[in-house]
């Protein structure tokens, strides 16, 4: 399988706890997404890379939170002193950088977080 | 800034019934537009795309066209089958940044 993989699929925690994600893109795509889904919504933004530069935050993304792509390959998103509002799906994406932009960005399974 | 609006759920269907999901767009620029579909348990797949005014996506039997006039990217499909139950999201997407995603729509379908 060559898709986007993300590690765990599920991770419950009580609150104030750290948790860290991991995400594996498709290897030759350059830039990598991090999003948040919560029940019954559509995905937000939170932050993006491209190789190992973290190029945009969204406001979403609290102090609290942190992610890293040290190589310019898989990358990790950190939640601190977790909180019960922190509950939801963390989706992975991964976009090649392509002669003509299509902007098709390739999700993963998401890594479920329930904080108790 | 950039928003997408998606027709409230959930949509219940007879099996081989029309399907229309209605999504409407704000956006500043020349954005992508996308649909992607989310089974029970599993990630998001991309479902079809276009990039520009008056292109048509399609895939599986589904269709939608980019309609820069009414900022409109309705999916449609002739008949749907039960395994086409799952939530559609609409999505805009510009030139290396983020996606916007309206909220879902959820389709289940009765055999």
């Amino acid at each position: 399988d060559t898709g986007v993989s993300q590690d765990p699929r599920h991770k419950i925690t009580k609150r104030g706890q750290n948790v860290t994600f991991r995400c594996d893109p498709i290897s030759e795509h350059n830039r990598l997404y991090w999003y948040r889904q919560t029940l019954g919504q559509g995905p937000e933004f939170l932050t993006y890379f491209q190789n190992e530069a973290q190029l945009e935050k969204s406001r979403l993304l609290s102090d609290r939170f942190s992610a890293e792509r040290p190589k310019g390959s898989f990358s990790t998103l950190e939640i601190q002193r977790t909180e019960q509002g922190d509950s939801a799906m963390y989706l992975c994406a991964s976009r090649q950088r392509e002669a003509t932009s299509t902007d098709t960005q390739y999700f993963g399974p998401g890594t479920r977080l329930t904080v108790l | 800034g950039n928003s997408v609006t998606q027709m409230e759920g959930p949509v219940t269907l007879s099996e081989e019934a029309f399907l229309t999901i209605n999504c409407t767009y704000t956006a500043t620029g020349y954005p992508s537009l996308f649909w992607y579909v989310q089974y029970p348990g599993e990630g998001l797949q991309l479902l079809l795309k276009a990039t520009k005014a008056d292109d048509k996506g399609s895939n599986k039997g589904f269709e939608a066209t980019y309609r820069k006039e009414t900022t409109s990217f309705h999916l449609e499909k002739g008949s749907v089958q039960v395994s086409d139950s799952a939530v559609y999201f609409c999505a805009l997407g510009t030139s290396g940044s983020r996606l916007t995603f309206g909220e879902g729509t959820q389709l289940t379908v009765n055999p």
